[in-house]
């Protein structure tokens, strides 16, 4: 149980445009989700939470009108990069965690994206 | 505030070696959970394990087993009869009660590079 999905596991996209990536909570109600960010040999960084039905919190730092995040439902939450840049390259994960999951976050697969 | 260190940032090692990344905590909770999670070369962040901050029991699963010190404030991770398949990077990481267990800190990782 427990399983988290994300879609898409990679996406390349030109400069300017904008992308979003799906984090889905196959088997559990995701009250909470997070979304964080890893640069290549580097750690993850958490970008921001979101409850369900709740404006996302974003860490410092983090541009909240350059990355959107919506979490309109118990199993879905979406983060679109705005008007994308080739310095948002990154591979970008989500978790999720809710009643049941003892405060244990599911981390996705992780997407991967390339702004060119 | 909490902090994660893991000092190793690469270790490599030939098959069927023991090897023990460290990781070192800083926190003012009296109550945490502390994790390691391994990400293979796909990306995937894999759960290893979860202890409690009141249970300073090692622990044994196969060829893992953790060390938990907490009048050192360590958490270290040794795998024993390294195999190939564990070459990976490791990150330790650390959530206080005091954030709801909500905030994930990790550690900048430790790659472990296992040749035949």
């Amino acid at each position: 149980g427990a399983v988290v999905s994300q879609h898409p596991s990679w996406v390349i996209c030109k400069s300017g445009t904008s992308v979003k990536i799906e984090c889905r909570s196959l088997d559990f109600q995701a009250t909470t989700m997070f979304w964080y960010r890893q640069f290549p040999k580097q750690s993850l960084m958490l970008m921001a939470t979101s409850n369900e039905g709740s404006k996302a919190t974003y860490e410092q730092g983090v541009e909240k009108d350059k990355f959107l995040i919506n979490h309109a439902s118990l199993t879905l939450s979406t983060l679109t990069v705005t008007s994308a840049h080739p310095e948002d390259s990154s591979f970008y994960i989500c978790s999720a965690r809710g009643p049941g999951t003892a405060y244990e976050q599911y981390f996705g697969p992780g997407t991967r994206l390339t702004v060119t | 505030a909490q902090k994660v260190t893991q000092a190793q940032t690469e270790i490599s090692v030939v098959e069927k070696e023991d090897v023990t990344l460290d990781c070192v905590y800083e926190t003012r909770d009296t109550t945490y959970y502390l994790f390691w999670y391994k990400q293979p070369p796909s990306g995937e962040l894999v759960f290893l394990i979860r202890r409690n901050s009141f249970d300073e029991q090692n622990e044994i699963s196969g060829r893992y087993s953790w060390n938990f010190q907490k009048s050192t404030s360590s958490f270290n991770f040794t795998i024993t009869a390294s195999q190939v398949v564990d070459s990976a990077v490791y990150f330790c990481a650390l959530s206080e009660a005091n954030s709801g267990y909500s905030t994930l800190t990790f550690g900048k990782g430790t790659m472990l590079l296992v040749s035949p």
